[in-house]
């Protein structure tokens, strides 16, 4: 399967404790994104990636999120202190390529994961 | 106000019927439009994109942009219970990334 891949699939966790999500995007893509969606929402944008670079954060990235991309390749999201307000679909998306004429296009195909579906209790 | 706004249904249709979906927005910036398919439990699924205004067809599916009126569809010909799913409009700026979506509208199509 050379889609993005997100793991877990499903996580039930303390509220209190420490929880980290992995997202490997499809290999030739340089942009990684980071969304939470809650139950009849759409994606919330947390964050974007252009290689190891973190280039945008969202108010919504508590100082309690972290997320890294230590290599350009496979990204990580560290939610601190779990709330029970954290409970969502965590979903990781990839875009795009240096090099095409349509970069400002491609950088628009989102491909999405399965996401990480956390509960909190 | 939100930036997107997107009904968020739930719209049922017999199967066969044309369906039309819609979204309206307020950021005059946005310059790429997109529709995504969710089934339950998954993630978003690329339909359809468009870049500034004008139509795209693309088999039973067909996205318009307006921008004058700042009002984006997508209309499903021959409707499928298959098509039964949420779908989400997106749409970003110049840059092409921190797409905002809409609260997507679930879509029933009964056989």
């Amino acid at each position: 399967d050379t889609g993005v891949s997100q793991n877990p699939r499903h996580k039930i966790t303390k509220r209190g404790q420490n929880v980290t999500f992995r997202c490997d995007p499809i290999s030739e893509h340089n942009r990684l994104y980071w969304y939470r969606q809650t139950l009849g929402q759409g994606p919330e944008f947390l964050t974007y990636f252009q290689n190891e670079a973190q280039l945008e954060k969202s108010r919504l990235l508590s100082d309690r999120f972290s997320a890294e991309r230590p290599k350009g390749s496979f990204s990580t999201l560290e939610i601190q202190r779990t709330e029970q307000g954290d409970s969502a679909m965590y979903l990781c998306a990839s875009t795009g390529s240096l090099g095409s004429r349509r970069v400002g296009a491609r950088h628009t195909e989102a491909f999405f994961g399965q996401g990480t579906r956390l509960t909190v209790v | 106000q939100k930036e997107v706004e997107q009904d968020p249904g739930p719209l049922s249709v017999p199967e066969g019927a044309i369906v039309s979906l819609n979204c309206t927005y307020s950021n005059s910036a946005f310059q790429y439009f997109m529709w995504y398919r969710q089934y339950s439990r998954k993630g978003p699924e690329l339909l359809m994109y468009t870049y500034s205004s004008g139509n795209k067809e693309d088999g039973r599916f067909t996205a318009q942009v307006d921008k004058s009126s700042k009002y984006i569809s997508l209309f499903i010909r021959d409707s499928q219970p298959s098509d039964s799913a949420t779908y989400l409009c997106a749409m970003s700026g110049a840059g092409g990334f921190k797409t905002i979506f809409g609260a997507g509208t679930r879509l029933f199509v009964k056989a």
